[in-house]
């Protein structure tokens, strides 16, 4: 099946800081989401990706769906501490209008020391 | 509120009963989804409507669990006989699903939590 690789696992920064973090698939999709998790809370959509190549910024976020469709990444600059949170990236397919299911990374925890 | 509800957001079990979720998804939303989240993990796909019909079951779906969503509107997710297993966070999410709109993103509750004694 569809896996997601997604790194780093962690992250500690100051505040102020830039942080990068991305996704790699085995596979292709056709969307790329970034969500943000707060505990005890749902994910929270940040940006949705639908072109290879596409490149969207939310605010101090950026993400870009990489041109094999294999792959995205994000960023966040000049971090602040509300950012603290676990990131998933999550890949999607669709055809023919079945399944249109999320596949999701392990996430990666930031934490922002202020 | 127009997000996603779900209900209850905590629930404590002895195991080998049953217990049952509901979702409200964002109105509108023709598409919904039950997803399962454990502790350092990512949410994993358990099955998905489009209106009233279950479209798809993901094999972590056993025969203990099933979901409906009778008109369409909100689901409920029932678990029988459960197992330390199933201590989970149960995420639904719902998404428009027109073909006009094309493919747009889901939009998560805040999950049910469920432990297992």
């Amino acid at each position: 099946g569809q896996q997601l690789n997604q790194s780093p696992q962690s992250m500690f920064i100051q505040e102020g800081e830039d942080v990068s973090m991305n996704c790699t698939s085995s596979s292709i999709f056709n969307t790329w989401l970034w969500y943000k998790q707060d505990p005890g809370e749902g994910p929270v959509l940040l940006i949705a990706l639908y072109k290879a190549g596409e490149l969207t910024s939310n605010g101090r976020l950026t993400a870009q769906f990489g041109i094999t469709r294999k792959d995205s990444f994000l960023n966040i600059s000049a971090s602040i501490p509300s950012d603290v949170g676990i990131y998933f990236c999550a890949g999607q397919t669709h055809s023919g209008g079945s399944n249109y299911k999320l596949t999701f990374g392990k996430g990666t925890l930031l934490t922002v020391n202020p | 509120d127009t997000g996603v509800s779900q209900n209850p957001r905590h629930k404590i079990t002895k195991r080998g009963q049953n217990v049952t979720f509901r979702c409200d998804p964002i109105s509108e939303h023709n598409r919904l989804y039950w997803y399962r989240q454990t502790l350092g993990q990512g949410p994993e796909f358990l099955t998905y409507f489009q209106n009233e019909a279950q479209l798809e079951k993901s094999r972590l779906l056993s025969d203990r669990f099933s979901a409906e969503r009778p008109k369409g509107s909100f689901s409920t997710l029932e678990i029988q006989r459960t197992e330390q297993g199933d201590s989970a966070m149960y995420l639904c999410a719902s998404s428009p699903g027109t073909v006009a709109l094309g493919n747009q993103p889901q939009h998560f509750g805040d999950g049910t939590r469920l432990s297992i004694l």
